[in-house]
């Protein structure tokens, strides 16, 4: 399996949205609506802030939304604040009881 | 609530082979399996594979099929990840997981595992 692919990084001003693709294949993202996207600060446990696409965890914030098209997932953080400075990576399962992860996308809050 | 509490950093020669141990506590470990991901330096997060909690049912990542294997000690709801005949490659953080139905929703602080001559 490949890595799913994301943009090495993104940017934007506080309040601003800022967008993250993750485009993999007709094998994994675009064949289950099991797309997940963590957020991770170094030295912490990666945290779940979407699943199904779509879902929130109880806790993560209506600014964290997400969605899907054809082979690519999209996560939409708006109203960007700074403690939303991270890495964050989504994953997809893959068929067979298998997943496969994104290479990740370091926000930063200018 | 819910903790996953792993072990503690490892330095390991070139072909030997590291241990890592996963505690959970705060859910019921029979209804949830454990996921396996790795962190290397400058890489993205890496599925390696992940373990039934009451099946001990396990599935491998193509790429690490024959040189990890994954168990679990239901009496202290703890998982195990071993991997052999390390090499450089291998140096990471190592996280393990809870999953149930597709969804990775509790990870350990990850073990610093690093591979050096």
């Amino acid at each position: 399996q490949s890595a799913l692919t994301q943009p090495r990084s993104v940017s934007g001003s506080p309040g601003q949205s800022v967008t993250i693709s993750c485009t993999g294949t007709s094998g994994d993202v675009g064949g289950f609506d099991y797309v997940s996207w963590f957020q991770h600060h170094p030295g912490k446990a990666p945290k779940l802030i979407l699943y199904y696409v779509d879902k929130r965890p109880s806790g993560v914030p209506d600014r964290f939304s997400g969605s899907k098209s054809g082979d690519t997932a999209s996560l939409t953080i708006s109203g960007l604040q700074a403690e939303d400075e991270g890495d964050y990576y989504c994953s997809s399962y893959a068929g067979s009881h298998s997943f496969v992860f994104g290479i990740g996308t370091t926000v930063t809050v200018l | 609530q819910v903790l996953l509490a792993q072990s503690g950093p490892e330095v390991k020669r070139p072909g030997a082979s590291v241990k890592v141990s996963c505690k959970t506590s705060g859910y019921t470990f029979a209804d949830y399996g454990v996921l396996w991901v790795r962190l290397a330096p400058g890489q993205g997060l890496e599925w390696m594979g992940w373990i039934g909690g009451n099946t001990g049912v396990t599935k491998y990542a193509q790429k690490f099929l024959g040189r990890v294997t994954m168990t679990t000690d239901t009496s202290t709801t703890t998982a195990y990840m071993e991997v052999r005949n390390l090499s450089f490659d291998d140096t990471g953080v190592y996280y393990c997981a809870r999953i149930t139905a597709s969804i990775i929703d509790f990870w350990g602080l990850g073990t610093l595992v690093t591979v050096s001559s």
